[in-house]
């Protein structure tokens, strides 16, 4: 069955320095791999996605992220953190399978930004 | 195009009584979920339906019925609702690749 872990249930940065969020997954072949963000009150928003190709993935809001097969990893990585990044972080997996895909999602990292 | 809909935004319920939340889509996709999310346990699947007129048990099913009624909705009821139903839902909906999510229904039960 796959699974998804993400290490750190908080993480607290401050604004203009760099973030990196850690996603570990189990799955048997390669995988989908998300990031969605919530911001509180919200539902959950695609930052990007990986499905093959190149291992290095740009999303949304300069966020992007690396798929490393050797290592299970999908971290999820911004070089200066902006204070409207403060939000609930979840990475997800997903078994191939045409439009039928099932995600399962980590328990999320919750983002602080001190000014 | 308005996506993934969803009511009510919010709703108290006694404990046995029933409800239903409603989802639409007006993207054409064929597939649609509902999931759970609670604190520290980011999102669960509770049912999904690949295609109009199917739907399959997802994760934690207990408790919950639901209805694939035409393509653009799906709807999840509590026959019984009970505390531990207390969450917020998400319905998402997918096409190939691309997945969107509905803005939630918070549920509380007492």
């Amino acid at each position: 069955a796959q699974s998804v872990t993400q290490p750190d249930i908080h993480i607290t940065v401050s604004e203009g320095a760099s973030l990196e969020l850690r996603c570990n997954y189990s799955y048997g072949a390669t995988p989908y791999l998300f990031w969605y963000v919530q911001s509180p009150g919200q539902g959950l928003q695609l930052l990007l996605k990986y499905f093959s190709g190149d291992t290095l993935v740009q999303g949304i809001k300069g966020f992007e992220a690396e798929f490393k097969r050797s290592q299970s990893s999908f971290n999820l990585r911004k070089p200066s953190v902006h204070w409207s990044d403060a939000a609930e972080y979840f990475c997800a997996v997903g078994a191939r399978g045409g439009s039928n895909y099932k995600l399962t999602f980590g328990k999320g990292t919750l983002l602080t930004v001190n000014p | 195009n308005a996506g993934v809909t969803q009511t009510p935004k919010f709703q108290v319920l006694k404990t046995g009584q029933s409800m239903t939340l409603q989802c639409a889509q007006d993207m054409n996709h064929n597939s649609m979920y509902w999931y759970r999310q609670d604190p520290g346990m980011g999102l669960r699947l509770i049912y999904y339906s690949a295609s109009e007129g199917t739907t399959d048990k997802g994760e934690v099913p207990n408790g919950y019925n639901v209805s694939r009624l035409n393509k653009r909705e799906f709807s999840l009821r509590l026959e019984s609702a009970a505390p531990s139903q207390t969450s917020v839902y998400f319905c998402a909906s997918s096409e190939a690749q691309n997945k969107r999510f509905g803005p939630g229904t918070r549920l509380t039960v007492t």
